[in-house]
């Protein structure tokens, strides 16, 4: 069965950071593409970025209001995804899910919030 | 970047009707040259991540029962739930994966009337 399971998120102070993971299992996590999504309180969905597999070249993708301050990386060794989070904003608060990626997305963790606030 | 617009807002159906959204992109979804739609379906339930229901537009995800069918193609887009049951109300949003950034509709309720 696939399992991902988020953690990391907490409350932190505008300008602050911030490490998420995605613990993975039940699936060969190495050769998957993963992505991060995330959904403000009472709000919709909003993609944040991808992160392709090591033999697909590992690169990553993001939306625009992050690009710069987040980074998304993976090690294959653990079977973790990673969200690094900087110069928070509080438009950034939001639960984050991580999610295998075909483009859709097929699976998600339940999801960790982040609340950015003074 | 491709806008996704869903409507109605929200809509409220009886046990056993139909239950029908509607979809658009601001640009085409259809890769020609595969003739794939590239639009998802999900339902999100209340405290729960996103579930999966359709992909490629029409294609059922493994366990998705059939009362959920998608439709459509190009820019406009259609998720029917053909016999509306309890465990159906939720939001639901439309994706588009035609190219990044990925963008989701804002989202349409389904309540019991």
């Amino acid at each position: 069965e696939v399992q991902l399971v988020e953690s990391g998120g907490g409350l932190v102070k505008p300008g602050g950071s911030l490490r998420l993971s995605c613990a993975a299992s039940g699936f060969t996590f190495s050769n998957a593409w993963m992505s991060w999504v995330r959904q403000a309180p009472g709000k919709g969905l909003e993609w944040v970025g991808r992160i392709r597999s090591k033999t697909d070249g590992g690169t990553t993708d993001y939306a625009a209001p992050v690009k710069g301050r987040f980074t998304i990386s993976r090690d294959d060794s653990i079977n973790t995804l990673f969200l690094q989070m900087n110069s928070l904003k509080t438009e950034d608060t939001a639960v984050y899910y991580c999610t295998t990626d075909r483009a859709y997305f097929d699976c998600w963790g339940q999801g960790t919030l982040v609340t950015v606030s003074s | 970047d491709i806008v996704m617009t869903q409507s109605p807002d929200s809509l409220a159906v009886s046990l056993g009707e139909r239950a029908t959204i509607h979809c658009k992109s601001s640009q085409s979804v259809l890769y020609t040259s595969y003739n794939k739609n590239y639009l998802a379906w999900y339902q999100q339930k209340p405290g729960q991540p996103p579930k999966l229901l359709i992909y490629w537009a029409s294609t059922r995800e493994s366990g998705v029962p059939d009362r959920f069918s998608g439709s459509g193609s190009g820019t406009d887009f259609t998720l029917t739930i053909s016999s509306l049951q309890a465990e159906d109300v939720a939001v639901y949003y439309c994706q588009q994966y035609y190219t990044t950034p990925f963008t989701f509709g804002p989202g349409t309720k389904v309540d019991i009337k």
